[in-house]
């Protein structure tokens, strides 16, 4: 079964740095763009940042451009997530997900379990 | 506060049709297509619809979709308990270069 799991999560204080990883089992990571898709406690999903294939495309949210950088290493079959300057309410779920598609369409599948991001003092 | 406008609650009793909206605009709904996931409590997401109607293999043919100019539905006929869970619409923004979702609807079934 095609599988993604995340790591790297836990408890940081506002200001400070984490890195996220997402290793992919069971399928070539470098066939497809990757996703961050991140859920506040309690709240809906937003997505963060993608990446393309080869790692020449990069996109974003407003509210995390300049402070997260995503990047991949198709060699290893994984994908991260550098945050720095974390805030309160970056305080979320962080999923990653494959992009996958069909023709002219995308959408996320499958989705990891997801790691825990805490930023409080 | 979401780009796309999902209202926040859905109800119906075992064996109802529910439907449940999706409102966005011309630069996501209005010129690419739909997604739906469904999120059980205290699970991840779960891809369920894709290209505004279509299911992926193992999804019951008791979930529909559609979209019509900028608004999208979603609709689950013969209601079941599992049925239980958030639903949420996503599509690609072309103004914003990024994926948007909607802020989600939670389905009780009573």
């Amino acid at each position: 079964e095609v599988q993604l799991v995340e790591s790297g999560g836990g408890l940081v204080q506002p200001g400070g740095s984490l890195r996220l990883s997402c290793a992919a089992s069971r399928f070539t990571l470098s066939s497809y763009w990757m996703s961050w898709v991140r859920q506040a406690p309690g709240r809906g999903l937003e997505w963060v940042a993608n990446i393309k294939q080869d790692g020449s495309e990069k996109y974003y949210v407003d509210s995390v451009k300049g402070r997260f950088t995503i990047s991949r290493d198709n060699a290893k079959n994984s994908m991260f997530l550098q945050m720095n300057s974390l805030r309160v309410e970056d305080t979320a779920i962080y999923y990653c997900a494959r992009e996958d598609w069909f023709g002219d369409y995308v959408w996320f599948d499958p989705w990891g379990r997801g790691t825990l991001v805490t930023v409080s003092s | 506060q979401s780009v796309l406008t999902q209202p926040p609650s859905a109800s119906g009793t075992p064996g109802q049709r529910v439907t449940m909206s999706c409102s966005g605009s011309s630069s996501n709904i209005g010129t690419k297509t739909v997604n739906w996931y469904q999120q059980l409590p205290g699970t991840a997401p779960k891809f369920l619809i894709y290209n505004n109607n279509q299911r992926p293999s193992g999804v019951p043919d008791r979930f529909s979709g559609s979209k019509s100019g900028t608004s999208a539905s979603l609709a689950i006929s013969g209601l079941q308990s599992e049925d239980e869970a958030d639903y949420y619409c996503a599509a690609w923004d072309d103004s914003l270069n990024g994926w948007v979702f909607g802020g989600g609807t939670k389905l009780t079934v009573l």
